[in-house]
């Protein structure tokens, strides 16, 4: 069966530190991989997509960027964390069908003091 | 991209009551996909519906997608404290191979016992 795991679970970080959220998944082969942001009581915001191994597609400009150095592994970076990156930060994956159905990793909340 | 609105924002039920949400687009939509996040947690997906006029259920759970195809909703009967949470809808964003979700804001549930 397909697991995605994604570490660490929480973090403090002071601002203008750098970030490294890593996301794996297992038990399948060339998965679409996401990252998403939740903002408190909030809907869920897509950063990032991944059809493939280096092919990475940003939503919204900001200071964070995302890679894929491997088919089943999906990193989010900062070099320089704002106070308003803050947040839940979720990845997902699915397969490469019209519908899409996502499956969630445990999430990381990142505060930035 | 597609946009989904979703209402009510809250919604505070007792045990027992009936409780509805509803995600609306001025766009006609390919599928629409349901998901609860509980508190804490990541999102899990609930059901995907895909043909004009479907309805599906879960248990105590309804799930309707408009004749239209721009409206759904989400109805659950008789509510329990294990319905506490966040429910999104979403939908892919057309012309797509893959799942990339628009997530409505969601309706936040609260079960009183």
């Amino acid at each position: 069966s397909q697991t995605i795991h994604q570490w660490p679970a929480t973090l403090v970080q002071p601002v203008g530190s750098p970030l490294s959220l890593e996301c794996t998944v297992e038990g399948t082969s060339n998965p679409n991989l996401y990252w998403y942001r939740q903002a408190a009581g909030r809907g869920l915001q897509l950063l990032f997509y991944s059809v493939g191994i280096g092919q990475i597609s940003s939503e919204v400009p900001q200071n964070l960027s995302a890679s894929r150095p491997q088919d089943r592994q999906f990193i989010l970076s900062s070099k320089k964390l704002l106070l308003s990156d803050s947040g839940f930060y979720l990845c997902a994956w699915s397969l490469g069908q019209p519908t899409g159905e996502l499956f969630f990793g445990e999430g990381s909340r990142l505060t930035v003091l | 991209g597609q946009q989904v609105m979703q209402i009510p924002q809250y919604q505070h039920v007792q045990e027992g009551e009936d409780f509805t949400t509803y995600c609306n687009s001025s766009t006609t939509l390919s599928n629409i996909q349901w998901y609860k996040q509980r508190p804490g947690g990541h999102p899990v997906f609930l059901i995907q519906l895909v043909k004009s006029g479907e309805v599906k259920k879960q248990k105590r759970l309804t799930f309707q997608f408009g004749e239209a195809k721009k409206n759904s909703s989400l109805h659950i009967t008789a509510t329990q404290t294990t319905d506490v949470g966040t429910y999104f809808c979403a939908t892919n964003a057309g012309g797509t191979s893959y799942g990339k979700l628009t997530f409505g804001q969601g309706t936040i549930l609260t079960v009183h016992p």
